[in-house]
């Protein structure tokens, strides 16, 4: 079946560091691929996604890429800030009928500080 | 405009009771999924409904859940029977029925259940 691995911290970083949290998939399809992030006391909110090998996805300064020879999706950040703390989900959705459901993987705890 | 919500927020139980958490999709989402998230077991995929009908219910852990969704809208998952192994967040995501698996799924702030 399909499963998603990342990193999963937790992750402790100065502002204006760099940041990567690697993440890796197996899937049996075509997966389109996402990262979802959970500030403190919020829900689940999308970041960015990519649908196809080679797509980068990129919103608020984060950048991850589709790469299939590696089936890898690492999130990359320049120069984090004190408010991108949070857990960082990575998933990916295959198809199984109509059923478009996301596949997580345990989720990364990223805190940063001043 | 609107987005999921989902009551109540958090739900304390006694084990053995029945409990009912209810989803409110974003309106036109004919696409909507059950998920719980725990510390042991990261976030979990229960149910989909497309519409009405809930051609997957292969996430659904034992007989004790059940879910049901009306009017192409309002969700209601259901615990029978609760234990304390249920004790979790249970969260509740709708998309856009576009086809494709690029469609983005837009997530509720979750109930917190807690089973004593």
């Amino acid at each position: 079946g399909d499963s998603v691995t990342q990193m999963e911290g937790p992750v402790t970083l100065s502002e204006e560091a760099f940041l990567t949290i690697n993440c890796t998939y197996t899937a049996t399809g075509y997966p389109s691929l996402f990262w979802y992030v959970q500030y403190p006391g919020e829900g689940l909110q999308l970041l960015l996604k990519a649908t196809k090998a080679d797509d980068k996805g990129s919103n608020k300064g984060f950048e991850a890429t589709y790469r299939k020879e590696t089936t890898s999706f690492h999130l990359e950040k320049g120069s984090v800030q004190v408010s991108d703390s949070a857990v960082y989900f990575c998933a990916l959705s295959d198809r199984a009928g109509s059923n478009y459901k996301l596949t997580f993987g345990k989720g990364t705890l990223l805190t940063v500080n001043p | 405009g609107a987005g999921v919500s989902q009551s109540p927020s958090n739900k304390v139980t006694e084990k053995g009771k029945d409990v009912e958490l209810r989803c409110d999709p974003i309106s036109g989402h004919t696409a909507l999924y059950w998920y719980r998230q725990s510390l042991g077991q990261g976030l979990e995929f229960l149910i989909y409904f497309q519409g009405n009908s809930a051609p997957d219910k292969s996430g659904l852990p034992s007989d004790r859940f059940s879910a049901e969704r009306t009017g192409g809208s309002v969700s209601t998952l259901t615990i029978q029977r609760t234990q304390q192994e249920d004790s979790a967040v249970y969260l509740c995501a709708s998309s856009l029925n576009s086809g494709t698996s690029g469609t983005v799924q837009y997530f509720g702030p979750g109930t917190r259940l807690t089973v004593t």
